[in-house]
This record gives C-alpha cells, sequence and structure tokens, in this order.
C-alpha cells in the first residue's frame, strides 16, 4: 500500500508565488525524501530530511518534517515555470524498503 | 540518467507474452529497486534487491518476477499473469540504509504497451 499520501494531487500557481505541497504517511521511517519528476521521465531527488530533523533548507525548497503528525511539507519559494513538475514524497526504512505517494501536479502560471 | 540504462525505452507487448525490462548501473549500488507508474498516479513498488542474490517483493509483485546475478544488474520480467501490464516502469538504485547513501537515482524509464 502506499505510505505517503501528498496533498493537494494538483495545484496552479502564478509565477513567483510560494507552493506549498504535503505529505503523510503511515509509519515510523528514518528518512522522507522529496523528488521531482518531469512528464515521461524519470523523478530527481530534491531534498532528504532525516527522522531527527524538523526543517530543512536547499536553495528556494523548504521541508518540515513533524513526526508526532506522521506528516511533512515542502515549500517552494519564489515559484518559476521551470517548476511545473510532478513532485513525490518517499519515505525509507530501514529494510531499505522505499515507498512513494501518488504525488502533487505543480503547475506555474505565466 | 545518472549512471542506469533502462532498455527499451518503449515496448509493445501482445497479450499472452512475457516481457524482459532491463536495468544496467555502474553506480556500484547495492539496492536497486523496480517500481510502476500509471498515468497521473505515484509510484508502486514491485521489488527491490539490498544484495546480489536476493531481492524481496514490493506491493504489487503478482504477475512479475525478477534476478539479481550481478550487482549490476536487475532485470524485470512481466510475465502473462500480470493483469494490465500497460504502465511506464521505472528503475531506481541507491547505496544501502546502513551505508548512508540513501537517495534513489532513476534510470529514464520504460514504457510498455499490450496491444
Amino acid at each position: 500500500s502506499q505510505q505517503g499520501e501528498e496533498d493537494p494531487q494538483a495545484l496552479s500557481i502564478q509565477e513567483g508565488e510560494n507552493a506549498t505541497m504535503n505529505c503523510s504517511y503511515k509509519t515510523s521511517i528514518n528518512n522522507l525524501q522529496w523528488y521531482r519528476q518531469n512528464s515521461g521521465r524519470g523523478l530527481v531527488h530534491l531534498i532528504l530530511i532525516r527522522s531527527n530533523e524538523r526543517e530543512k533548507h536547499s536553495g528556494r525548497l523548504r521541508v518540515t518534517l513533524d513526526t508526532s503528525k506522521k506528516s511533512s511539507s515542502l515549500l517552494i519559494t519564489a515559484s518559476r515555470a521551470a517548476d511545473t513538475a510532478s513532485y513525490f514524497c518517499a519515505t525509507r526504512n530501514r529494510d531499505d524498503k522505499i515507498i512513494f505517494g501518488k504525488g502533487t501536479r505543480l503547475h506555474i502560471l505565466p | 540518467d545518472g549512471g542506469i540504462t533502462q532498455s527499451p525505452k518503449y515496448l509493445f507487448r501482445k497479450e499472452g507474452q512475457n516481457v524482459t525490462l532491463s536495468c544496467e548501473q555502474n553506480l556500484n549500488h547495492d539496492a536497486m529497486y523496480w517500481y510502476r507508474q500509471d498515468p497521473g498516479q505515484g509510484l508502486r513498488l514491485i521489488y527491490y534487491s539490498q544484495i546480489v542474490n536476493d531481492f524481496q517483493k514490493g506491493d504489487i509483485a503478482e504477475g512479475y518476477s525478477v534476478s539479481r546475478e550481478k550487482k549490476e544488474s536487475f532485470p524485470l520480467t512481466v510475465t502473462s499473469a500480470q493483469k494490465n501490464p500497460t504502465a511506464f516502469y521505472l528503475c531506481a538504485t541507491s547505496g544501502t540504509y546502513s551505508s548512508g547513501a540513501n537517495v534513489l537515482t532513476f534510470g529514464a524509464g520504460s514504457r510498455l504497451t499490450v496491444l
């Protein structure tokens, strides 16, 4: 079964605005990762946050993790047209099983 | 795509035929994964392998088989028992959790269409 569930399923915003996506998961994890996928391509890793971390930054990306609520959020600031893609969260267990959510389709409007 | 080669990129199959998708990596990663993606959907784990000659079922292993005879290779066979095999198949690799290398690197994918 899917471990992560992203919310919203789809998001359209104006260029320059911030985009926030949320992810919920069901079991204990060692880390949570966010990936990006352009249409018809493989996924590309964006950022990883460990279970003992609460917030992490990388360029225009900010990820938070709340293990008590089993949830994470990905914030993309000052969005650009090139950010249009699908974004997925993935959780990893100690047995190396990595499970993805259904993703959020982000569309940046010019 | 980062040292992972998936082939073929596109594959057409008649119902009742088995097909094998190739995944080769030169990243020296121990763990390899196969995921299935349906249109507009997320990735579902089919099989994964942490070490040569060993693999585990994922969430949707029925109708699929794998082998891991070499560290570099993790082929996926879609058998005739798979009821709805038309999908986009993604192979990925990673170091193992114990090695501290947690991030997946993906291949470009193979699109299988059953006619």
